[in-house]
């Protein structure tokens, strides 16, 4: 099983809006809606911030949004804030009890 | 609150083998599964593996079957993860992470880490 396929880097400039996708296969991310999305700050944990594709765990900003076409999911953070700069990991189930994470992406805010 | 304090860091030679613990409370532990996740220096995260707290069914990444070991201890709340035959590329911060009985779910809840650093 390998890693979902992540874009290594995005940016944007506070307000703006930046989406993250997260490209898998027929047996994880295309077949299952159990995809979610974690922020990792430097040192930290990492922190879910989508689940089940489009869900909000409580006190996650309605700026952060999920989706899902086919094989590939995103991640969308609208209004960009200085804050939101961190590493962004996809999660997919990928069947038998197993999942997987993205490769992560960097995001910058210019 | 939900807590999962994770045993202190690890130095271990190439070769060995090393056990983490994940201490958990404020939640009734057979009541949730527990997720293993792996970080090396500067890179993504890994899933290792998954027990069910409740039934004791366990599920390990194939990257790691066979050196893996995921166990728990129900009266002391805390789960423990074994890796075996340590290399250089082991070297990473492991965490845990509250599951639901469901795998699929996304943990929520993590412990604080634990550095790994194997070298001879």
């Amino acid at each position: 099983q390998s890693a979902l396929t992540q874009p290594p880097s995005a940016s944007g400039s506070p307000g703006q809006s930046v989406t993250i996708s997260c490209s898998g296969t027929s047996s994880d991310v295309g077949a299952s809606n159990f995809v979610s999305w974690y922020q990792q700050h430097p040192g930290k944990a990492p922190k879910l911030m989508i689940y089940e594709v489009i869900k909000r765990p409580s006190g996650v900003p309605d700026r952060f949004s999920g989706s899902k076409s086919g094989n590939t999911a995103s991640l969308t953070v609208s209004g960009l804030q200085a804050e939101d700069e961190a590493d962004y990991y996809c999660y997919s189930y990928a069947g038998s009890n197993t999942v997987l994470f993205g490769g992560g992406t960097k995001l910058t805010v210019l | 609150q939900v807590l999962l304090v994770q045993s202190g860091a690890e130095v271990k030679k190439p070769g060995a083998s090393v056990k983490i613990s994940c201490e958990a409370s404020g939640y009734t532990f057979t009541n949730y599964a527990m997720h293993w996740v792996r970080q090396a220096p500067g890179q993504g995260l890994e899933w290792m593996g998954w027990i069910n707290i409740g039934d004791d069914n366990t599920k390990y990444s194939q990257k790691f079957q066979g050196r893996v070991t995921i166990t728990k201890d129900t009266s002391a709340s805390t789960a423990y993860m074994e890796l075996s035959s340590l290399r250089s590329e082991d070297t990473a911060v492991y965490f845990c992470a509250r599951g639901t009985t469901l795998a699929a779910a996304a943990p929520i809840h993590w412990g604080q880490g634990t550095l790994v650093t194997v070298s001879s």
